[in-house]
């Protein structure tokens, strides 16, 4: 079974500043999708980036870069230049292939992300 | 970009009664459909698997005579909560797979907070 670790319940940052937000995951599997998602106030699930591990080269999205170090199955998420809006839960998640054709969301259990003004 | 809508947002029902959300992929078709679970300040928890024309797959723990779903088409997957209880009441949320995208990425409702008096 997959299994998704986010050691850090809460952080906070001051707004402009950078950020980083911890993820390890377990699987034996060699290829997989890992993702961030956001979850700001209103709940909604918005994808931040994601990464496929047959990629050496980290992903980024404008702000947001990752680290991904496949040995040693960690996945973090680098916030630069946080803004108010980054306000939000933070998932990590990790898709797996769950037979019959399914692909299943694993998802850690969540860093609360607040940017201070 | 890939949209999901849910609804109702918000329901409130009285204990013994049913309760039906629908989860609609507007620009995609959805082969496969998922059903999430969210506790407050928790992370998502994986109710059920709905690919559509079959059976919808169930998570270990989740009643499937409680926690009815129906994928009928390939835009339309509805989840109903039979003889809700105020332990039902939590926050709903389906997301969906578009059938085209070859990363598997899932693309979330805004979820239905449901409350059970």
């Amino acid at each position: 079974a997959q299994t998704v670790t986010q050691s850090q319940p809460e952080m906070s940052v001051q707004e402009a500043e950078t950020v980083t937000l911890s993820c390890t995951y377990d699987t034996s599997e060699s290829n997989y999708y890992l993702f961030w998602y956001k979850q700001p106030p209103s709940r909604q699930m918005i994808l931040v980036i994601r990464q496929e591990a047959y990629k050496q080269q980290n992903a980024t999205e404008n702000r947001f870069s990752v680290n991904f170090q496949k040995a040693a199955k960690s996945f973090s998420l680098k916030i630069s230049d946080s803004q108010l809006g980054d306000t939000a839960m933070y998932f990590c998640a990790f898709i797996s292939y769950s037979g019959a054709g399914s692909y299943q969301l694993t998802f850690g259990k969540g860093t609360k992300l607040s940017v201070i003004p | 970009g890939a949209v999901v809508s849910q609804h109702p947002s918000w329901v409130i029902c009285k204990s013994g009664t049913s309760v039906k959300i629908e989860c609609r992929s507007l620009d995609f078709q959805a082969t496969t459909m998922f059903w999430y679970r969210q506790f407050p300040k928790q992370s998502l928890m994986l109710m059920a698997t709905s690919n559509e024309g079959s059976k919808a797959t169930y998570e270990q723990g989740v009643e499937k005579d409680k926690f009815l779903i129906n994928h009928a088409s390939l835009t339309l997957s509805t989840l109903t909560v039979t003889s809700a209880h105020p332990e039902d009441s939590s926050f709903y949320i389906c997301s969906a797979r578009d059938r085209r995208e070859l990363t598997n990425e899932q693309f979330f409702g805004p979820g239905t907070r449901l409350t059970v008096l």
